[in-house]
């Protein structure tokens, strides 16, 4: 069974639209993490959270946010969709951050913006 | 920040044989590299890793080496089998940070 849920698994959206990723773990760990994954920029970092609070961040548009209502979970909220936001979203998670783990990655969730 | 570079894109080899991909990296505070694995579809996945205090670690057949003054690191995969077939991701931590600084990744095709 997967320990980090990313729901939905595809998503199609409009241009201007918003939508929310979900991500929940089951793993216990301390630190989670968003990553996006497109053609055009294989993996890249976007955020990390630690006990639900902003470590890092580097995504340049404020149109992506993510939301910690829980400690295991972080939602990604992105608003004003555009057409190159379409990648695959992937959490992550590991036990703390700062200490040199690689983190789990989800199933991640596809999103194609038309 | 952090760069890193990973060669080569694509890699083809016949089954049985070893395939080696490399990667270097720019910021000498990096101390952690950890290696992925991802098939169509599906999200990477941790294959091996190795932190700056070793320049070598073997498991189940994949070998990582380190070689620090040359910024330098490498997966090497002995005895390939088809479902070695994959994307391949090496990726690097910088000191003091928590995120993961990925290279382009390497498509391993191992053919019959």
């Amino acid at each position: 069974d997967p320990k980090i849920i990313q729901k939905p698994k595809y998503l199609v959206a409009v241009t201007g639209s918003e939508k929310i990723l979900i991500c929940e773990q089951y793993l216990g760990h301390n630190a989670m993490y968003w990553y996006r994954q497109s053609a055009k920029k294989p993996l890249e970092f976007m955020f990390s959270y630690s006990y639900q609070k902003l470590m890092d961040n580097q995504t340049a548009s404020s149109r992506f946010q993510p939301q910690s209502s829980k400690k295991n979970h972080l939602d990604l909220q992105i608003t004003a969709l555009k057409p190159d936001d379409s990648a695959t979203y992937f959490c992550a998670s590991s036990r703390d951050s700062y200490n040199n783990q690689a983190p789990l990655f989800g199933e991640g969730t596809r999103l194609s913006v038309l | 920040g952090e760069q890193v570079e990973q060669l080569p894109s694509i890699l083809r080899v016949q089954e049985g044989s070893s395939a080696s991909i490399n990667c270097t990296y720019e910021n000498s505070a990096s101390n952690y590299f950890p290696w992925y694995k991802q098939e169509p579809g599906e999200n990477p996945k941790l294959i091996i890793d190795i932190r700056s205090n070793m320049e070598r670690k073997q498991t189940q057949g994949l070998i990582v080496l380190l070689d620090k003054k040359a910024k330098r690191f490498s997966l090497h995969i002995t005895d390939t089998q088809p479902g070695d077939s994959a994307m391949y991701f090496c990726a690097a931590i910088t000191g003091g940070a928590d995120r993961l600084t990925f290279g382009k990744g390497t498509q391993l095709i191992i053919q019959p």
